[in-house]
């Protein structure tokens, strides 16, 4: 059963410091990771990818990758309450065509 | 229209009737989804279509019907469904079906009484 394991949070932090979330997998064989945001009452849009082991920024966003250890992380610095909304990881076997998905991690930044 | 679209936002059906949701995408993509999202639960991906073609069935109970007229329109079709059936069903689309980068509707919320 290949799975994508998330806390389900709420993870609370303050204004204007770092947040981060964190996902493993369980398929060795995954090669693609992502990271989708959802708001409350909207859909998942994606946010970041990573295909190779390290770090990779996006203005405030950067995911990292350990494939050795099948985690990939999202980490947002100078968190605003903007970025309150729930938090998708989902992993790609090059093999299929799905998405394997984990069940999210809330995100609240307190003003 | 932009994006991916929906109708309807929200669907109140009991469990004899039938009805359809309608997925439309604008974004020139060849490949569409339907996902499940209940609460505190992964999304399942249900079905997933590139240029029109079945390419994934992801054991649905046969009481959900997928149709795929063209690359741009996507139907779900709905008869005798059950309470536990009640959830938000996102459509998406994306370049082609082994692109991760997923472009969703706004989803239809669906109860079941």
């Amino acid at each position: 059963q290949k799975e994508v394991e998330q806390n389900s949070g709420p993870l609370s932090v303050p204004e204007g410091a770092i947040a981060s979330l964190n996902c493993t997998y369980s398929d060795r064989g995954s090669q693609s990771f992502f990271w989708y945001r959802q708001y409350s009452g909207k859909s998942p849009e994606l946010i970041m990818f990573i295909y190779s082991n390290g770090d990779k920024e996006d203005g405030r966003f950067t995911a990292q990758l350990n494939k050795a250890s099948q985690y990939v992380s999202l980490l947002i610095r100078d968190s605003q309450p903007s970025d309150s909304a729930t938090y998708l990881c989902a992993v790609k076997l090059d093999s299929n065509y799905q998405l394997i998905w984990g069940a999210g991690t809330k995100l609240i930044i307190k003003p | 229209e932009t994006g991916v679209t929906q109708t309807p936002r929200h669907l109140v059906m009991g469990m004899t009737n039938k009805k359809s949701l309608k997925c439309e995408q604008h974004l020139g993509h060849n490949a569409m989804y339907w996902y499940k999202q209940s609460a505190k639960k992964p999304l399942e991906l249900m079905f997933v279509y590139s240029l029109e073609e079945r390419v994934e069935n992801n054991s649905v109970p046969s009481r959900f019907s997928p149709e795929c007229p063209n690359s741009s329109h996507l139907f779900l079709h709905l008869h005798t469904l059950q309470p536990e059936d009640s959830a938000l069903y996102l459509c998406a689309s994306s370049q082609d079906p082994t692109s991760a980068e997923q472009y969703f509707g706004p989803g239809t919320r669906l109860t079941v009484t």
